[in-house]
């Protein structure tokens, strides 16, 4: 069982609104990451964190931003929301070794409205 | 850029038959990673197979790779309906860039 969540499940908003994506994880893992998914579609990095204080963007170019002030705590915010961000948002952890798999927290479905 | 092509997009078979997903990938890897995705739910990883391994088992799935064409397979034996779900294959870049890629997924439907 994964030990990472994410909330809120499901998110209905506005154009225009500032949101928050939370993501925490309690393995102590220092590698976080984003990935943003449309349905039945491959996922896409959009963030990535190597441990406290680092961030880096990924493949995918987003408007959103992170932060990484904790180990265990990586949310993801848009400053503001549109259409075009509706998108399943996905967050995983991995520990620092060679062969590491990727533990997936249920994810964020975003709706803009 | 997408590093993982996998075939079939979709795959429909009877419960009890065995279903066979490819992956191809463009760059070196350190490993390769398969991991399944219930319709609207995060990914939860199923088996890792390493660059110098060329076979894998784990309860009914195996999992091949060929380094020298930059493919992988994944074999689910004696399909149930519950195995219903899309699967991913992911690549572990070697060298520096070391990030998981995922590839476009497969669509497997097991009809009961």
């Amino acid at each position: 069982e994964a030990d990472i969540y994410q909330t809120p499940r499901y998110l209905v908003i506005g154009t225009g609104k500032k949101i928050t994506l939370e993501c925490s994880q309690t393995m102590g893992h220092d590698k976080m990451y984003w990935y943003q998914q449309d349905p039945g579609m491959e996922l896409h990095l959009i963030h990535y964190s190597y441990g406290v204080n680092s961030t880096e963007k990924g493949d995918l170019s987003s408007e959103s931003t992170v932060s990484r002030i904790r180990t265990e705590h990586f949310p993801l915010t848009l400053e503001s929301a549109r259409p075009s961000h509706t998108s399943q948002y996905l967050c995983a952890s991995r520990g620092t070794g060679l062969n590491e798999k990727l533990f997936f927290g249920s994810g964020t479905q975003l709706s803009v409205l | 850029s997408q590093q993982g092509e996998e075939d079939p997009q979709a795959l429909s078979i009877q419960e009890g038959e065995n279903a066979t997903m490819n992956c191809s990938y463009k760059t070196s890897i350190n490993n390769l990673q398969w991991y399944r995705q219930n319709s609207g739910r995060g990914l939860v990883h199923l088996i890792l197979i390493r660059s110098n391994e060329r076979e894998k088992h784990s309860g009914r799935l195996r999992v091949t790779l060929d380094t020298s064409k930059k493919s992988s397979s994944l074999l689910i034996t004696a399909s149930r309906a519950a195995d219903t779900a899309s699967y991913f294959c992911a690549t572990d870049g070697a060298g520096s860039a070391r990030q998981l890629t995922f590839g476009s997924g497969t669509q497997l439907t097991v009809l009961p």
